[in-house]
C-alpha cells in the first residue's frame, strides 16, 4: 500500500532563512508524489507535483522539491521563506495507474518575523 | 469557472441525524472523490468515482454512501450521524489522464459537528 510520512509536527523557521519540510514516501511502482498547501479555514492549494524527468521539480510561490528514488524522498524547499508562508503543508503520494491518492499528517510551517 | 463547489460551508448535527454534503465541479473531470480531515491525521479517503455510475470505498468508508448520477456532481450521505464523524469534509476532483491528469483540485470545505 502507498503511504507518505512527514516526520515533524512543526517546522519554525525565521523570515529569510531557508524553508525545509521533509517527505518520505513508500509506493510499489514509480510514485507521482505532489505538495499541497492548506491556509487557516481554507481547502488545499496545489503547489508542485513530480511525475518524470527533472528530479528538481519547481512550483508556485518560489517552493521547489527534489525527488530522490534512493532514499524515497521528496523535500519541499524555499530558498527566503516569508511570514505569509505560514501554513499546513500536505505530502502525498500516488502509485501510476492507482486511482487512490495517499496523504502525510501534514507539516504546520510558522515563519517567524 | 467556478472549479470545485461545496455546500453547506458549516453544518451542526444531532446524532442520528441524516444529511447530503454537495459537492459538484465544472471543469468535466471524470474522477472525484470525498475525504475526511482531522487534527494529527491528515486526509483520510472516503469513497471516490472515477465516472458517472462508477464509485468505490476509500479508507474510511463506514457511516457514508455516494452516488455518481452525472458528471459534475458527487453528493455524500451520512445515513446517522454519530459524534465521530465530526470533522472537516473535502471535495476534490481531477482528470484521469494526459498532463494536467494528476492535480486534484479541493473544494473549500464544510465543516461538520455532531452533537
Amino acid at each position: 500500500a502507498q503511504s507518505v510520512a512527514q516526520p515533524e509536527d512543526q517546522v519554525n523557521v525565521a523570515e529569510g532563512n531557508p524553508l525545509t519540510v521533509k517527505c518520505t514516501y513508500s509506493v510499489s511502482g514509480n510514485p507521482y508524489l505532489f505538495w499541497y498547501v492548506q491556509y487557516p479555514n481554507r481547502g488545499l492549494q496545489f503547489l508542485l507535483k513530480y511525475i518524470t524527468g527533472d528530479n528538481l521539480v519547481k512550483g508556485s510561490y518560489g517552493f521547489e522539491a527534489e525527488f530522490n528514488k534512493s532514499q524515497t524522498s521528496f523535500h519541499l524547499k524555499k530558498p527566503s521563506a516569508l511570514v505569509s508562508d505560514s501554513a499546513l503543508y500536505f505530502c502525498a503520494v500516488r502509485d501510476y495507474g492507482n486511482n487512490r491518492l495517499a496523504f502525510g499528517k501534514g507539516n504546520q510551517v510558522v515563519v517567524i518575523p | 469557472n467556478a472549479g470545485v463547489t461545496q455546500t453547506p460551508k458549516f453544518q451542526v448535527l444531532k446524532t442520528g441525524q441524516s444529511m447530503t454534503l454537495q459537492c459538484a465541479q465544472d471543469m468535466n473531470h471524470e474522477y472525484m472523490s470525498w475525504y475526511r480531515q482531522d487534527p494529527g491525521m491528515g486526509l483520510r479517503l472516503i469513497h471516490y468515482s472515477v465516472g458517472a455510475g462508477i464509485t468505490d470505498q476509500g479508507e474510511v468508508p463506514n457511516g457514508y454512501n455516494v452516488s455518481r448520477s452525472t458528471t459534475e456532481d458527487f453528493p455524500l450521505r451520512l445515513l446517522s450521524a454519530a459524534p465521530s464523524q465530526t470533522s472537516v469534509y473535502f471535495c476534490a476532483s481531477r482528470t484521469t489522464g494526459g498532463v494536467r491528469g494528476d492535480t486534484q483540485y479541493f473544494g473549500p470545505g464544510t465543516r461538520l459537528t455532531v452533537l
